[in-house]
């Protein structure tokens, strides 16, 4: 059974830093490409960042740009996400995000969220 | 940037046929997806490269694709199905999301 469990949200200041974890298991990690999908309380999904299965590829929102960094650990099938300079908009719980290699890379699998507040 | 435009709510009856669009430039020359969220739950996928549905997805879900916008259909609607639904592509290699349709079934 596939599963990602994200950790290390909490309650941060502005401009603080925070750096997420999930940890997958069912599925041979190192083979996926995974990404980071957040929402915001009450909102929409909204797209952060994506990183190849290798990592050596790595895409952001234009909104995290320069504050965010994605990487992993093939090793440990896990996958990260380190947060600087954190923005009240940044608030929202954050989904780990597994992609299928078909054609249209859909995303098969989510995890249940880590949840991160800003504020002061 | 690229956008994708849902309607913010769409209102069906009981077994009747729901459609939600999803509309963005170029739209057909891309493939979207559409996953479904009950409230308190992540996301599930439903449809993927327009008109495929992943294995458990009740067959009454099905998706179209024609000029800049693509639909979701859901025929003979359940009180289940009452959830959000957003589309989503990716553009330049980056994800896009519309902006969730809220599907009431009463």
């Amino acid at each position: 059974e596939v599963q990602l469990v994200e950790s290390g949200g909490g309650l941060v200041q502005p401009g603080g830093s925070l750096r997420l974890s999930c940890v997958a298991s069912g599925f041979t990690f190192s083979a996926y490409e995974m990404n980071w999908v957040r929402q915001a309380p009450g909102k929409g999904l909204e797209w952060v960042s994506y990183i190849s299965s290798s990592g050596n590829t790595k895409y952001y929102a234009d909104f995290v740009k320069g504050r965010f960094t994605i990487s992993r650990d093939n090793a440990k099938n896990s996958l990260y996400l380190q947060m600087n300079s954190l923005r009240a908009g940044d608030t929202a719980l954050y989904y780990c995000a597994r992609e299928d290699p078909s054609v249209a890379n859909p995303i098969d699998y989510w995890g249940q969220g880590t949840l991160v507040a800003v504020s002061s | 940037s690229y956008e994708l435009t849902q309607p913010p709510s769409v209102s069906v009856s009981p077994g009747q046929t729901a459609s939600i669009t999803c509309s963005g430039d170029k739209l057909g020359n891309k493939y979207a997806c559409w996953y479904q969220q009950k409230p308190g739950q992540s996301p599930v996928l439903v449809i993927y490269e327009n008109t495929k549905r992943p294995s458990g997805i009740p067959e009454r879900f099905s998706g179209s694709n024609s000029g800049n916008t693509v639909t979701l259909t859901i025929s003979g609607t359940q009180t289940m199905d009452e959830a959000d639904y957003y589309c989503q592509a990716w553009v330049s290699s980056t994800g896009v999301f519309g902006g969730g349709t809220k599907l009431t079934v009463l």
